[in-house]
Protein backbone atom coordinates (compact mmCIF):
# COMPACT_ATOMS: atom_id res chain seq x y z
CA UNK A 1 0.00 0.00 0.00
CA UNK A 2 1.01 3.74 -0.59
CA UNK A 3 0.56 6.20 1.72
CA UNK A 4 1.66 10.19 1.97
CA UNK A 5 1.65 11.94 5.17
CA UNK A 6 1.98 15.49 5.71
CA UNK A 7 2.24 16.16 9.55
CA UNK A 8 1.93 19.93 9.31
CA UNK A 9 -2.11 21.35 8.29
CA UNK A 10 -1.15 24.61 9.12
CA UNK A 11 2.08 26.59 8.37
CA UNK A 12 2.68 30.19 9.62
CA UNK A 13 5.74 32.10 8.00
CA UNK A 14 6.92 35.80 7.84
CA UNK A 15 8.48 36.93 4.57
CA UNK A 16 11.86 36.15 3.82
CA UNK A 17 11.77 33.39 6.47
CA UNK A 18 13.12 29.93 5.10
CA UNK A 19 10.17 27.73 5.11
CA UNK A 20 10.16 24.00 4.67
CA UNK A 21 7.02 21.74 4.25
CA UNK A 22 7.58 18.40 5.20
CA UNK A 23 6.14 15.40 3.15
CA UNK A 24 6.94 11.26 4.12
CA UNK A 25 6.06 8.04 2.31
CA UNK A 26 5.53 4.50 2.33
CA UNK A 27 6.26 2.51 -0.69
CA UNK A 28 7.95 -0.88 -0.62
CA UNK A 29 8.87 0.20 -4.66
CA UNK A 30 10.42 3.00 -6.16
CA UNK A 31 8.17 5.85 -6.38
CA UNK A 32 7.49 8.81 -8.38
CA UNK A 33 6.71 12.23 -6.21
CA UNK A 34 5.56 15.30 -6.74
CA UNK A 35 4.47 18.53 -5.19
CA UNK A 36 1.23 20.24 -6.16
CA UNK A 37 -0.01 23.90 -5.01
CA UNK A 38 -3.55 24.91 -5.26
CA UNK A 39 -3.49 28.98 -4.89
CA UNK A 40 -6.86 30.40 -3.60
CA UNK A 41 -10.15 29.78 -5.87
CA UNK A 42 -7.44 27.60 -8.38
CA UNK A 43 -6.62 24.08 -9.47
CA UNK A 44 -4.22 21.78 -8.70
CA UNK A 45 -1.06 22.76 -10.43
CA UNK A 46 2.00 20.59 -10.42
CA UNK A 47 4.99 22.19 -8.88
CA UNK A 48 7.40 20.18 -8.87
CA UNK A 49 8.55 16.12 -9.72
CA UNK A 50 11.68 14.50 -8.32
CA UNK A 51 13.24 13.27 -11.58
CA UNK A 52 13.15 16.50 -13.06
CA UNK A 53 15.83 18.11 -10.21
CA UNK A 54 14.25 21.18 -10.91
CA UNK A 55 13.65 24.71 -9.14
CA UNK A 56 10.36 26.31 -9.08
CA UNK A 57 9.41 29.47 -8.09
CA UNK A 58 12.31 29.21 -5.83
CA UNK A 59 11.25 25.89 -4.43
CA UNK A 60 13.23 22.92 -4.64
CA UNK A 61 12.42 19.07 -3.12
CA UNK A 62 15.10 16.44 -2.54
CA UNK A 63 13.79 12.77 -2.98
CA UNK A 64 15.86 11.04 0.22
CA UNK A 65 15.12 7.07 0.22
CA UNK A 66 16.49 6.46 3.51
CA UNK A 67 14.19 8.38 5.51
CA UNK A 68 11.66 8.26 2.95
CA UNK A 69 10.98 12.01 2.87
CA UNK A 70 10.46 14.54 -0.27
CA UNK A 71 10.34 17.93 2.01
CA UNK A 72 9.45 21.13 0.28
CA UNK A 73 11.80 23.87 1.07
CA UNK A 74 12.53 27.47 0.03
CA UNK A 75 15.16 29.85 1.49
CA UNK A 76 13.01 33.01 1.64
CA UNK A 77 9.34 32.47 1.71
CA UNK A 78 7.55 35.21 -0.55
CA UNK A 79 3.34 36.51 0.25
CA UNK A 80 2.53 34.99 -3.32
CA UNK A 81 3.85 31.70 -1.75
CA UNK A 82 0.61 32.04 0.71
CA UNK A 83 -1.12 28.67 -0.68
CA UNK A 84 -2.27 24.51 -0.02
CA UNK A 85 0.40 22.10 -1.06
CA UNK A 86 0.16 18.80 -1.76
CA UNK A 87 2.98 16.17 -1.51
CA UNK A 88 1.63 13.09 -3.73
CA UNK A 89 3.14 9.52 -5.03
CA UNK A 90 2.63 7.94 -8.03
CA UNK A 91 4.19 3.69 -8.01
CA UNK A 92 4.78 4.31 -11.54
CA UNK A 93 3.07 1.63 -12.81
CA UNK A 94 1.31 1.30 -15.80
CA UNK A 95 -1.99 3.18 -13.92
CA UNK A 96 -0.07 6.15 -12.40
CA UNK A 97 -2.39 6.67 -9.91
CA UNK A 98 -1.87 9.86 -7.55
CA UNK A 99 -2.11 9.02 -3.38
CA UNK A 100 -2.29 12.12 -1.89
CA UNK A 101 -0.98 13.65 1.28
CA UNK A 102 -3.61 16.17 3.20
CA UNK A 103 -1.92 18.91 2.41
CA UNK A 104 -0.21 21.90 4.41
CA UNK A 105 -1.92 25.10 4.02
CA UNK A 106 1.12 27.72 4.12
CA UNK A 107 0.91 31.27 5.17
CA UNK A 108 3.41 34.01 4.59
CA UNK A 109 3.00 37.23 6.61
CA UNK A 110 4.31 40.32 5.27
CA UNK B 1 -0.91 26.46 -22.41
CA UNK B 2 -3.97 23.85 -22.94
CA UNK B 3 -5.97 23.00 -20.23
CA UNK B 4 -7.98 20.31 -18.30
CA UNK B 5 -11.54 21.94 -18.37
CA UNK B 6 -14.55 20.44 -16.44
CA UNK B 7 -18.34 21.30 -16.39
CA UNK B 8 -20.30 22.62 -14.33
CA UNK B 9 -18.58 24.17 -11.71
CA UNK B 10 -21.20 23.91 -9.23
CA UNK B 11 -23.73 20.76 -9.43
CA UNK B 12 -26.54 20.89 -7.24
CA UNK B 13 -28.70 17.70 -6.98
CA UNK B 14 -31.25 15.96 -4.94
CA UNK B 15 -30.64 12.99 -2.84
CA UNK B 16 -31.33 9.98 -4.96
CA UNK B 17 -30.71 11.59 -8.20
CA UNK B 18 -28.71 10.48 -11.04
CA UNK B 19 -25.87 13.27 -12.11
CA UNK B 20 -23.33 13.21 -14.69
CA UNK B 21 -19.92 15.04 -13.92
CA UNK B 22 -18.27 16.28 -17.40
CA UNK B 23 -14.48 16.91 -18.65
CA UNK B 24 -12.38 17.46 -21.69
CA UNK B 25 -9.23 16.17 -21.40
CA UNK B 26 -6.04 17.76 -22.58
CA UNK B 27 -6.31 16.70 -26.49
CA UNK B 28 -3.17 14.19 -26.99
CA UNK B 29 -2.96 12.98 -23.36
CA UNK B 30 -4.33 9.33 -23.16
CA UNK B 31 -4.51 8.43 -19.48
CA UNK B 32 -7.64 9.80 -17.52
CA UNK B 33 -8.34 9.80 -14.07
CA UNK B 34 -10.85 11.47 -11.54
CA UNK B 35 -10.62 12.19 -8.25
CA UNK B 36 -12.57 13.89 -5.24
CA UNK B 37 -11.80 15.60 -2.74
CA UNK B 38 -14.61 15.82 0.45
CA UNK B 39 -14.69 19.26 2.18
CA UNK B 40 -11.42 19.67 4.57
CA UNK B 41 -10.05 15.86 3.94
CA UNK B 42 -7.57 14.90 1.39
CA UNK B 43 -7.51 14.10 -2.16
CA UNK B 44 -8.85 10.45 -3.37
CA UNK B 45 -8.37 8.39 -6.25
CA UNK B 46 -11.59 7.54 -7.93
CA UNK B 47 -10.96 5.57 -11.09
CA UNK B 48 -8.05 5.84 -13.86
CA UNK B 49 -9.10 5.15 -17.60
CA UNK B 50 -6.71 4.44 -20.33
CA UNK B 51 -7.52 2.97 -24.27
CA UNK B 52 -11.04 2.86 -23.25
CA UNK B 53 -11.50 1.27 -20.81
CA UNK B 54 -11.24 1.25 -16.22
CA UNK B 55 -7.45 0.57 -15.67
CA UNK B 56 -7.77 0.52 -11.90
CA UNK B 57 -10.43 1.65 -9.09
CA UNK B 58 -10.45 2.74 -5.93
CA UNK B 59 -13.16 0.63 -2.79
CA UNK B 60 -15.07 4.17 -3.20
CA UNK B 61 -15.86 3.89 -7.24
CA UNK B 62 -18.60 1.15 -6.19
CA UNK B 63 -21.35 0.21 -8.44
CA UNK B 64 -23.43 3.59 -8.66
CA UNK B 65 -20.50 4.97 -10.22
CA UNK B 66 -19.64 4.95 -14.18
CA UNK B 67 -16.79 6.78 -16.49
CA UNK B 68 -17.47 6.54 -20.10
CA UNK B 69 -15.18 8.40 -22.99
CA UNK B 70 -18.66 8.83 -25.37
CA UNK B 71 -16.62 10.33 -28.13
CA UNK B 72 -12.87 11.98 -28.89
CA UNK B 73 -12.81 14.80 -26.19
CA UNK B 74 -15.25 13.86 -23.37
CA UNK B 75 -14.60 11.83 -20.43
CA UNK B 76 -17.72 11.69 -18.14
CA UNK B 77 -18.15 10.96 -14.28
CA UNK B 78 -22.05 9.49 -13.43
CA UNK B 79 -23.04 9.23 -10.39
CA UNK B 80 -26.25 6.96 -10.22
CA UNK B 81 -28.39 7.41 -7.33
CA UNK B 82 -26.37 10.38 -5.18
CA UNK B 83 -26.40 10.04 -1.90
CA UNK B 84 -25.30 13.00 0.98
CA UNK B 85 -21.58 10.96 1.48
CA UNK B 86 -21.23 12.09 -2.29
CA UNK B 87 -20.92 15.75 -1.47
CA UNK B 88 -17.31 16.76 -2.50
CA UNK B 89 -15.16 18.39 -4.74
CA UNK B 90 -14.69 16.48 -8.03
CA UNK B 91 -11.13 16.60 -9.98
CA UNK B 92 -10.48 15.23 -13.72
CA UNK B 93 -7.12 14.85 -14.23
CA UNK B 94 -5.07 13.55 -17.91
CA UNK B 95 -1.50 12.82 -18.75
CA UNK B 96 -0.07 12.14 -21.61
CA UNK B 97 2.07 9.29 -21.31
CA UNK B 98 2.51 7.78 -18.10
CA UNK B 99 5.63 6.91 -15.98
CA UNK B 100 7.09 10.60 -14.91
CA UNK B 101 4.83 12.70 -16.56
CA UNK B 102 2.63 14.83 -14.71
CA UNK B 103 -1.13 14.73 -14.64
CA UNK B 104 -2.72 18.17 -15.52
CA UNK B 105 -6.04 18.94 -13.38
CA UNK B 106 -8.64 20.57 -14.67
CA UNK B 107 -10.68 23.23 -12.03
CA UNK B 108 -12.94 20.38 -10.44
CA UNK B 109 -16.96 20.41 -9.80
CA UNK B 110 -18.49 21.20 -6.77
CA UNK B 111 -20.83 18.67 -6.49
CA UNK B 112 -23.88 19.43 -3.61
CA UNK B 113 -26.07 16.71 -2.33
CA UNK B 114 -29.36 17.94 -0.99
Amino acid sequence: AQRVTQPEKLLSVFKGAPVELKCNYSYSGSPELFWYVQYSRQRLQLLLRHISRESIKGFTADLNKGETSFHLKKPFAQEEDSAMYYCALSRGGSNYKLTFGKGTLLTVNP
Amino acid sequence: EPEVTQTPSHQVTQMGQEVILRCVPISNHLYFYWYRQILGQKVEFLVSFYNNEISEKSEIFDDQFSVERPDGSNFTLKIRSTKLEDSAMYFCASVQTGKGQPQHFGDGTRLSIL
